[in-house]
């Protein structure tokens, strides 16, 4: 089953805008990370946040977490067409084991 | 290291035939993890591995699916027989530490039987 859910399903932007990406989760984490997809490859590890943590950045992404609202947000500034890709949030549950990850986001960024 | 590496990269398949899938983790992870992909469902973990012992295949959706680990440095998923609603992406990942640190994944394994 699903855990997360992202929002929106997709999103198309101009390169150098910024793109924000939702995510929703039902129970209690450990930690959230965020991942990208690129049109027939594997997943690619972005980011890591967890429980006790609020924001965090690296490079040009900035991930935000609210435990109270059970959500998190990932934006991309300046975006590139190279950022083109599907953007998953996953989640390891108090009591899981692995991951569990979310529907995802189709990002386009037009050159 | 090379990564996570899995083959084969394409599998086509007919319906009724044993499927074997193969996965080498990053040396030194002790964690390895088979997820399956598809369009109605999203990335679903079948079953994971910790320093080669099985510990959850509760995501194995049924028992025509196993998972092997005879070693540390190498992985097997076996779909026999293989049915035409077991096309998906499949992608094996490993990682340190269970979910504490990041997985990395390998390329897949697209699979089609017709």
């Amino acid at each position: 089953s699903q855990q997360g859910e992202e929002d929106p399903q997709a999103l198309s932007i101009q390169e150098g805008e910024n793109a924000t990406m939702n995510c929703s989760y039902k129970t209690s984490i450990n930690n959230l990370q965020w991942y990208r997809q690129n049109s027939g490859r594997g997943l690619v590890h972005l980011i890591l946040i967890r429980s006790n943590e609020r924001e965090k950045h690296s490079g040009r992404l900035r991930v935000t977490l609210d435990t109270s609202k059970k959500s998190s947000s990932l934006l991309i500034t300046a975006s590139r067409a190279a950022d083109t890709a599907s953007y998953f949030c996953a989640t390891l549950d108090t009591g899981r084991r692995a991951l569990t990850f979310g529907s995802g986001t189709r990002l386009q960024v037009q050159p | 290291d090379a990564g996570v590496i899995q083959s084969p990269r394409h599998e086509v398949t007919e319906m009724g035939q044993e499927v074997t899938l193969r996965c080498k983790p990053i040396s030194g992870h002790d964690y390895l993890f088979w997820y399956r992909q598809t369009m109605m469902r999203g990335l679903e973990l079948l079953i994971y591995f910790n320093n080669n012992v099985p510990i959850d295949d509760s995501g194995m959706p049924e028992d025509r699916f196993s998972a092997k680990m005879p070693n540390a440095s190498f992985s097997t998923l076996k779909i026999q027989p293989s049915e035409p609603r077991d096309s998906a992406v499949y992608f094996c990942a490993s990682s340190m530490i269970r979910g504490f640190d990041g997985y990395t994944f390998g390329s897949g394994t697209r699979l089609t039987v017709v």
